[in-house]
Formats: C-alpha cells, structure tokens, sequence
C-alpha cells in the first residue's frame, strides 16, 4: 500500500507570505496528486492537482510541483490570507478505482 | 461533477447503539467509499462499496462493525454498529469522477455518549 508522509503538521505564517506543504509517497505508480483543503467543520475540498506527466500546475495564488523521481509534491501558497487557514491534505493514488491514501495533514494559520 | 447528499449530517449516540449513515449520488457510479475522520486526523479509508457485491474492507475495518449496502449505483449505506466513544468521527463518502476527480458527501458528525 501507499505510505504518505507530510511535513510541515503545523505551519503559522505572516499574511501576505508564502506557505510550502510538502508531500512525499512510496508507490512509484502513483500518477495523480491532489491537495484537498478542509475549514473546521466542512467536508475537504479539491484546491489543485497535478499529473504524472506533469511537474508543475499553477493556478492563481496556489501551485503544485510535482519530483516524480524522487516521489515528493508540494503545495505553494502565495500572498497568504487569513481565509487560507485551514487543514490541507494531500492524496496520492493511482488513479484505479479513486481510491485515495490522504497524508497526515497540515494546519495552516495565517496571522494578521 | 457529481453532487452527494449524505445524512444524518450530525447526531449524538447512546453507547451500544447502531446508526445508519446514507449517501445518494445525482449520477450512477461503479465504486462508493466510505472514510472516516476521528477527531484531529487524517482521513482513513474504511471500505469501498461496489454494487452487486460485498464491500471491500481496508485493514483494521470489519464487516461486523460496519456493514455496508449497495442496493444500486446512486445509492449507499454505511451502519456502525454498537458504538462506542471510540467512534465518535466524521464520517464521509466519496465517488470518483472524471480524470480522477473525488468528491465527497458533506460528511455525517457523529459524537457517541
């Protein structure tokens, strides 16, 4: 089975700084790389993912990059706003069946 | 995209107990999931729901503790069963969708007392 790890678990950052979320998986099959966030109380919801054939996707203030060799994506966050405070998780999977392996998460607070 | 009612979206439980979570999908779908949320964790997977079949169970899930129907390919149900505190969790379902897009129910909020 998939091994996800995430690091950082917490990360508090100044509004208007930059957040990395950094995601590393063990399957080598894995070919599709979502981050989810989740508010306190809400179900988690797609923010941006990323393909296999791809190293990195950009939209707005958020971006994926994707290292395929040595099996690690990461979450970008720009421009930081207390709206962006949340958990996020990443899920790595291969794609079969959507069954997903969710990481550890991270806790992101954005201070004024 | 797919839309996904689930409920109840929150209860509180008597220890001993059974209740049944449902999840209905707006469009036919091959596989449901059913994951669970304990308090300040990630999400783990408890089993995945085929039409037509028994469930799948992920390690450390047991038929007996949370049976699962699949009568059609809109609709689900997870039961946990005799609950305990330990139990006390959001429980979601999920469908996949095109390109491998997952969404979920809006998750049910269960505290058992």
């Amino acid at each position: 089975g998939e091994n996800v790890e995430q690091h950082p678990s917490t990360l508090s950052v100044q509004e208007g700084d930059s957040a990395v979320i950094k995601c590393t998986y063990s399957d080598s099959a894995s070919n599709y790389f979502p981050w989810y966030k989740q508010e306190l109380g809400k179900r988690p919801q797609l923010i941006i993912d990323i393909r296999s054939n791809v190293g990195e996707k950009k939209d707005q203030r958020i971006a994926v990059t994707l290292n395929k060799t040595a099996k690690h994506f990461s979450l970008h966050i720009t421009e930081t706003q207390p709206e962006d405070s949340a958990v996020y998780f990443c899920a790595p999977h291969t794609g079969g069946g959507n069954k997903l392996t969710f990481g550890t998460g991270t806790q992101l607070k954005v201070e004024l | 995209s797919a839309v996904i009612s689930q409920k109840p979206s929150r209860d509180i439980c008597q220890r001993g107990t059974s209740l049944t979570i449902q999840c209905q999908v707006d469009s036919q779908v091959t596989m449901m999931f059913w994951y669970r949320q304990q308090p300040g964790q990630s999400l783990t997977l408890i089993a995945t729901a085929n039409q037509g079949s028994e469930a799948t169970y992920e390690s450390g899930f047991v038929i007996d503790k949370f049976p699962i129907s699949r009568p059609n390919l809109t609709f689900s149900t997870l039961t946990v069963s005799n609950m305990s505190p330990e139990d006390s969790s959001i429980y979601l379902c999920s469908v996949g969708g095109a390109g491998n897009t997952i969404y979920f129910g809006e998750g049910s909020w269960l505290t058992v007392v």
